[in-house]
């Protein structure tokens, strides 16, 4: 079974520019999150998509970053304008509701550099 | 007070020996456990989950919950150099949705 994958696996951009990361789930998984991670912290949720609508944005900044899941399948997560602080990585995570449980599978990431 | 802490280490121990990481939590509404291992520059991947409270096994692992001291460790037995790494504890108020992370603990086994 292939697991989540997300593109590109690294990208540089000055402050300012846009930059959109890319995520296929697992397939079959309904569930599809976004994650930002700092350097020395955990992941926190951006957004998360059950198919096609979002069931939780509260923590995405939604006047500079913006997700959207076509067709409930691969999705797309863009920020504009970038700013130092957005350096980090942005992990694409996806999961299938089976019972007792909700496990979330991790993409290899997307490491942002805003210079 | 953050919502998942954790000690953020590094954790140091010999090869063989049992290391225990620790997490607590603040929402006492809080319905599912998970620990991550993340080796560096790696995305996480589950090591284990939790809902009840007591114990479970998993091969070297074990998960342990006390829901009324809102506590959550993982123990590894007869640790490997391999098993260094940042191990994150994550918590959701249902079964798997909303994950939030604590910042992790770093472990290093010394061979």
């Amino acid at each position: 079974e292939a697991g989540v994958a997300q593109s590109p696996r690294y990208k540089i951009i000055e402050k300012r520019q846009s930059v959109a990361f890319w995520c296929n789930p697992i397939s079959g998984h309904a569930t599809l999150y976004w994650y930002q991670q700092i350097l020395g912290q955990g992941p926190k949720l951006l957004i998360q998509f059950q198919n096609n609508g979002v069931v939780d944005d509260s923590q995405l900044p939604k006047d500079r970053f913006s997700a959207e899941r076509l067709k409930g399948v691969d999705s797309t997560l863009k920020i504009q304008p970038a700013k130092l602080e957005d350096s980090a990585v942005y992990l694409c995570a996806s999961s299938l509701i089976a019972a007792g449980g909700n496990i979330q599978y991790f993409g290899a990431g997307t490491r942002l550099s805003v210079l | 007070q953050k919502e998942v802490e954790q000690n953020s280490g590094p954790l140091s121990v010999p090869e063989g020996a049992i290391a225990s990481l620790n997490c607590t939590y603040s929402d006492r509404g809080s319905q599912s456990f998970f620990w991550y291992r993340q080796y560096s520059g790696k995305s996480p991947e589950l090591i284990m989950f939790i809902y009840s409270n007591g114990d479970k096994e998993d091969g070297r692992f074990t998960a342990q919950l006390n829901k009324a001291s809102q506590y959550v460790s993982l123990l590894i037995r007869d640790s490997q150099p391999s098993d260094s790494a940042t191990y994150l504890c994550a918590v959701a108020r249902e079964y798997g949705n909303k994950l939030v992370f604590g910042a992790g603990t770093i472990l290093r086994v010394k061979s």
